[in-house]
């Protein structure tokens, strides 16, 4: 089944603790993104990724690091989790850029 | 730069009743325009999304919209909706000279469908 996955679906943590939540595409998508989703602010893009081993900023870069080593995976990486990085992420990919087929989300409290 | 504008953050309605959801874009450069749905704990599922041709666009579960390029609006209808349809929709566009993959988003609207 073709499916974009994300772990873990749920995560709670303490400030400074860093993490890592893993995506992974089965579709041979060269193109991915992180979107973070905001109450009343719909979702941003975090970082985006058009190939392996190369990976950009989107609109809300900052805390937040990725790395593309493999064209399935594209791990995001919070290396000093802050309150203000509590939110729902979500992964997606796509092999043209226009439809994007979504993760089922990560669920993050930073305490 | 682009933005989307959903004008409605919830919509309520009754079972079988008609809804629109209101979606309104800015951009100077022409886009792809989309509607996602997600329901409750899950991720985004695309219902429709407009490249070109038609401006009529039907998609799944018996959703639809019309494109509006000299209102730049992209309002999704459905005729009769069910209790199953209660979600938060998404409006979203993408410019299509992008090599980005970017999607912009509106803020989103809660269509909370009463027996």
């Amino acid at each position: 089944e073709a499916q974009v996955t994300q772990n873990p679906r749920y995560l709670i943590t303490v400030t400074g603790k860093k993490l890592t939540v893993t995506c992974s595409q089965n579709m041979n998508h060269e193109y991915m993104s992180w979107y973070r989703q905001d109450p009343g602010l719909g979702l941003r893009q975090i970082y985006y990724s058009m190939n392996v081993e190369v990976t950009d900023k989107g609109d809300v870069p900052e805390g937040y690091k990725v790395s593309r080593k493999e064209k399935r995976n594209f791990p995001l990486i919070l290396e000093s989790p802050s309150p203000n990085q509590t939110s729902l992420y979500f992964c997606a990919s796509s092999s043209t850029g226009t439809e994007q087929f979504f993760g089922p989300g990560t669920r993050l409290t930073v305490l | 730069a682009q933005s989307v504008t959903q004008l409605d953050s919830q919509v309520p309605v009754f079972e079988e009743a008609p809804v629109e959801l209101r979606c309104n874009y800015s951009s100077s450069v022409s886009v792809y325009l989309f509607w996602y749905v997600q329901y409750p704990n899950q991720g985004l599922q695309l219902l429709l999304k407009y490249l070109s041709g038609s401006t009529l666009v039907k998609g799944i579960n018996g959703f639809e919209a019309e494109f509006n390029k000299s209102q730049t609006s992209f309002h999704l209808r459905k005729p009769s909706v069910h209790i199953s349809d209660t979600a938060e929709y998404f409006c979203a566009v993408r410019p299509q000279s992008s090599n980005t993959g970017k999607l912009i988003f509106g803020q989103g609207t809660t269509l909370q469908v009463k027996p």
